[in-house]
């Protein structure tokens, strides 16, 4: 079956730096997601993205935060000026259209310093 | 706001026993509810998934039951194997916005 890929698994950064996390969604898929997930917590919605625009975000997804598909193959999630508090999984997901079914990557795991 | 409610937090399951996680929602405009099976490390795969036009779905060993009255759903796991060790979570959302997730249950399956 095919997959998201994400990488890299693990990135760990010094507070204050912007850090680039990056994901190869499905190929025929048309709807983009960011999730994140601190350690033993619920998955947390960040931003969905179609057709090159953003489509959702939450409260957490503020100025500091930034996405990208840059290519026909690639969808990054940028922070700018990384917190101790961004420390978690990120996951990306994406969907083909007609289904509900997002299918989630192995994340990344950022580590803030 | 919480807009899922997952209970319980763990269980623990003898392998053959059947392991059961109820969730609760708010909002009634959700119509899509799925549930996710995650193992450490790995990111969370889609399990089975329900509408809310039918009151139960089943697949292998794994039966989605919907309330839409009580604005309950629940996830039922029999035959319970130690394979089966993971963290389950309930989800919902609204057509394609985006999903809320569940607080997570850990399931431990004894052999």
């Amino acid at each position: 079956e095919p997959e998201v890929t994400q990488t890299p698994s693990h990135q760990v950064t010094q507070m204050g730096q912007e850090v680039i996390l990056r994901c190869v969604p499905i190929s025929n898929h048309l709807y983009f997601y960011w999730y994140r997930q601190i350690l033993g917590q619920k998955v947390e919605f960040l931003v969905s993205f179609y057709n090159n625009e953003i489509s959702e975000k939450s409260e957490i997804f503020d100025d500091q935060f930034s996405v990208e598909r840059p290519d026909g193959s690639n969808f990054t999630l940028k922070i700018r000026s990384t917190k101790l508090e961004d420390s978690a999984m990120y996951f990306c997901a994406s969907r083909a259209e007609g289904t509900g079914r997002r299918h989630f990557g192995d994340g990344t795991r950022l580590s803030i310093l | 706001q919480q807009q899922v409610k997952q209970s319980p937090q763990s269980l623990i399951v003898q392998k053959g026993g059947i392991s059961i996680i109820n969730c609760a929602y708010e909002n009634t405009a959700f119509d899509y509810f799925p549930w996710y099976q995650q193992f450490p490390g790995k990111g969370p795969a889609l399990l089975i998934a329900i509408r809310p036009d039918v009151s139960e779905k089943k697949e292998g060993r794994f039966t989605i039951s919907f309330n839409k009255s009580a604005k309950q759903f629940s996830l039922h796991i029999m035959d319970s194997q130690p394979g089966d060790s993971a963290t389950y979570f309930c989800a919902a959302s609204i057509s394609d916005y985006k999903l809320s997730f569940g607080a997570g249950t850990t399931v431990t399956v004894r052999a």
